[in-house]
């Protein structure tokens, strides 16, 4: 009955590998994003998806491609991967990610994150 | 733009003591949430609180407290007699719709890591 989940765990490869993490919630969350979490612990959001469409997009290198098939869950594929791109990975996901009204706001759950190595 | 600030990289207590972590932020919007996430060394984020910006009530759940100040933008978290299942790093986060059309973009802090020693 796990919440938010993620896999791989860990996975580790080769520089120019193409790889991807799946991510899904049962939460029956409309809002999914994707974190990275560098070797300082420092989180910083990448992609947000609201009911399959994206409506946060950082500046990301064009390697790494959400995909989000169904608003339950949310995929993050990386091309060409590169030594900087190791990391932990996490998924979260809100009922609504709009600002409303007071506590209409909803929290962020996390996924327990995939930790990426790159070779 | 928005910012937070956890001065404190690390901090070291002995098992018993109370200790405060320190979060400052900084936004332009009237409307914004802050939360408090916990990173246990196995590395899961746990949700600890979420506070909004109209709702400056201090809150208290156990030996953790939160003191929100807004005429100071700081956010402050208290664990009162601590254990060393306390230790862990402990991140501040705000989030604001600002310029997202709507939609929440949550900045983190750096973190604090926490050690508490038995």
């Amino acid at each position: 009955d796990t919440a938010v989940s993620q896999t791989p765990k860990y996975l580790v490869t080769q520089m120019g590998n193409d790889k991807s993490i799946k991510c899904e919630q049962n939460l029956g969350h409309d809002t999914m994003y994707w974190y990275k979490q560098d070797s300082k612990k420092f989180l910083k959001i990448m992609f947000s998806y609201n009911n399959k469409e994206l409506i946060i997009n950082e500046t990301v290198p064009n390697r790494f491609s959400p995909k989000s098939p169904d608003k339950a869950h949310l995929n993050l594929h990386i091309n060409s991967l590169e030594l900087g791109d190791s990391a932990v990975y996490f998924c979260a996901s809100s009922q609504d990610g709009r600002q409303g009204p007071r506590d209409y706001q909803e929290t962020q759950y996390f996924g327990p994150g995939t930790r990426l190595l790159v070779l | 733009a928005q910012k937070v600030t956890q001065a404190q990289t690390e901090i070291s207590v002995v098992e018993k003591e109370d200790v405060t972590l320190d979060c400052v932020y900084e936004t332009r919007d009237t409307t914004y949430y802050l939360f408090w996430y916990k990173q246990p060394p196995s590395g899961e984020l746990v949700f600890l609180i979420r506070r909004n910006s109209f709702d400056e009530q201090n809150e208290i759940s156990g030996r953790y407290s939160w003191n929100f100040q807004k005429s100071t933008s700081s956010f402050n978290f208290t664990i009162t007699a601590s254990q060393v299942v306390d230790s862990a790093v402990y991140f501040c986060a705000l989030s604001e719709a600002g310029d997202s059309g709507g939609y929440q973009k949550v900045t983190f802090g750096t973190g604090t890591k926490l050690q508490v020693i038995p």
